[in-house]
């Protein structure tokens, strides 16, 4: 597709669940980036790829949280034995390259419920 | 601590008039910045983007203003048009190797009114 594609668009699930997010970047792009938005808050860095490696996962709120990348592009996001905290809308973004000048294209997100 | 501030959670003006959003920042070493638009249930939407070398950056009716000193940027638009209406968001990125990182104001509602 012409932008970045994620998936599901809505999760509801109970607490203590295990979840997985995924997103497929546009076309071309190497480098991935993953963010949550909180309620009424702005978005918040969560991890980003170079190609299918991970060097800055300091955003990551706890080792809850994992992400992987495969083959250069498809990129799923797990947060294992949810609570209610991460209730939150997922954002995925992708650039052409890792570059401090470089736009970051967004996904429309997924919205996570967690009960 | 937010480094990334905008402070007016929303602006309302007429359709055809100068929309002026601002945002503050504290970081020195940022030195790209970009204004996104986000509809509701949307993701954010790239809207135009200056870097620290430059001052102003225009695309169409939207303009980009960089005060470096003041660490201050503001984003004009002109003439507002209703489609205008959306939530801006302010971000930036740069500096000590994490330039790949964006860090996002909280957002202003701009709602343009017929």
């Amino acid at each position: 597709g012409a932008g970045v594609s994620q998936s599901p668009s809505n999760k509801v699930t109970e607490k203590g669940k295990d979840v997985e997010l995924r997103c497929d970047p546009i076309s071309g792009h190497t480098a991935l980036y993953w963010y949550r938005q909180s309620l009424g808050q702005g978005l918040e860095f969560l991890i980003y790829f170079q190609g299918n490696s991970a060097p800055d996962k300091s955003g990551l709120p706890s080792d809850r949280f994992s992400a992987e990348r495969t083959g250069g592009s498809v990129s799923t996001l797990t947060i294992q034995r949810t609570q209610q905290e991460d209730s939150a809308v997922y954002l995925c973004a992708s650039s052409l390259v890792v570059s401090g000048v470089q736009p970051q294209h967004f996904g429309d997100g997924t919205r996570l419920s967690i009960l | 601590d937010q480094q990334v501030k905008q402070n007016s959670p929303s602006l309302s003006v007429q359709e055809g008039r100068i929309s002026i959003l601002n945002c503050d920042y504290t970081n020195s070493m940022f030195d790209y910045f970009l204004w996104y638009k986000k509809y509701p249930a949307e993701g954010p939407t790239f809207l135009i983007s200056i870097s620290s070398i430059k001052d102003k950056n225009e695309d169409g009716r939207f303009t980009v203003f960089l005060n470096k000193s003041a660490k201050h940027l503001s984003l004009h638009i002109v003439p507002s048009q209703p489609g205008d209406s959306a939530v801006y968001f302010c971000a930036a990125s740069g500096g000590g190797g994490s330039n790949y990182k964006l860090t996002f104001g909280k957002g202003t509602l701009l709602t343009v009114n017929p």
